[in-house]
C-alpha cells in the first residue's frame, strides 16, 4: 500500500478483554515495528520483525504481549487481560531492511 | 545498544525565529532520522541522514557520525512546526530497532 495503515484508530475495551491491534506495512518492507506512547511520553519499544529472522521482543512489558508477523507482512499486536496502565498509543512502522522507518497513524487504545 | 539523548527538551519560540535541535548518540550509528509528531500523534518522516547534511525547506539537518551527533535547523519557524521532535537510529548488535530520544517539545508563538 501507499503508507503503513493501522486498525482501528481508536479503541475503547473493558478491563480483562482481550485486544488484537492490527498493522499493514508498506508493501515489500521486510522489516516492521511496534512502539508504544503514553501520554505525553516518549516511543517505547515493543517488538521487532526483520524479514525471517526471530523476533525481537525485548521491549514487550509482560507475558499478556505478544505479536505476530504472518506471510512476512500483516502483522498483529495481541493484548491479553488489558490492564488500565495498557492505555497508550500503539504505533507501527515498516522499512526497508536497515534504512528509513515509516510510521502509521497509530491506534489510540483505552482500557476503561 | 545505544542511548539517545535529546536537547533542549522544551523550547518556545516566537514565530519568525530560528532554533537548533541536538541529537546526541553514545555511539557510532549508520542510520539516522527526524520526526516530527504533530499535535494529532502523527510522525511525519523530516530526515534520514546518516551523514552530512540535507535541506527541505526550512529545515535542515547534519549529521557528524563521527562524532555522534546530529542537529535539525529550524529556520524562519511558524506556528505549525509546532509539536515533538524526535530523533532516532538503530540499537545495533544483532537487532537494527529504532532506539528514540526522549524529543524535544516545540512551541511557536504567534
Amino acid at each position: 500500500g501507499a503508507g503503513v495503515s493501522q486498525s482501528p484508530s481508536n479503541k475503547v475495551t473493558e478491563k480483562g478483554k482481550d485486544v488484537e491491534l492490527r498493522c499493514d506495512p508498506i508493501s515489500g518492507h521486510t522489516a516492521l515495528y511496534w512502539y508504544r506512547q503514553s501520554l505525553g511520553q516518549g516511543l517505547e519499544f515493543l517488538i521487532y520483525f526483520q524479514g525471517n529472522s526471530a523476533p525481537d521482543k525485548s521491549g514487550l512489558p509482560s507475558d499478556r504481549f505478544s505479536a505476530e508477523r504472518t506471510g512476512g507482512s500483516v502483522s498483529t499486536l495481541t493484548i491479553q487481560r488489558t490492564q488500565q496502565e495498557d492505555s497508550a498509543v500503539y504505533l507501527c512502522a515498516s522499512s526497508l531492511s536497515k534504512v528509513e522507518a515509516f510510521f502509521g497513524q497509530g491506534t489510540r487504545l483505552t482500557v476503561v | 545498544g545505544i542511548q539517545v539523548e535529546q536537547s533542549p527538551p522544551d523550547l518556545i519560540l516566537q514565530e519568525g525565529a530560528n532554533s537548533t535541535l541536538r541529537c546526541n548518540f553514545s555511539d557510532s550509528v549508520n542510520n539516522l532520522q527526524w520526526f516530527h509528531q504533530n499535535p494529532w500523534g502523527q510522525l511525519i518522516n523530516l530526515f534520514y541522514i546518516p551523514s552530512g547534511t540535507k535541506q527541505n525547506g526550512r529545515l535542515s539537518a547534519t549529521t557528524v557520525a563521527t562524532e555522534r551527533y546530529s542537529l535539525l535547523y529550524i529556520s524562519s519557524s511558524q506556528t505549525t512546526d509546532s509539536g515533538v521532535y524526535f530523533c532516532a537510529g538503530p540499537y545495533g548488535g544483532a537487532t537494527n530497532k529504532l532506539i528514540f530520544g526522549t524529543g524535544t517539545l516545540l512551541a511557536v508563538q504567534p
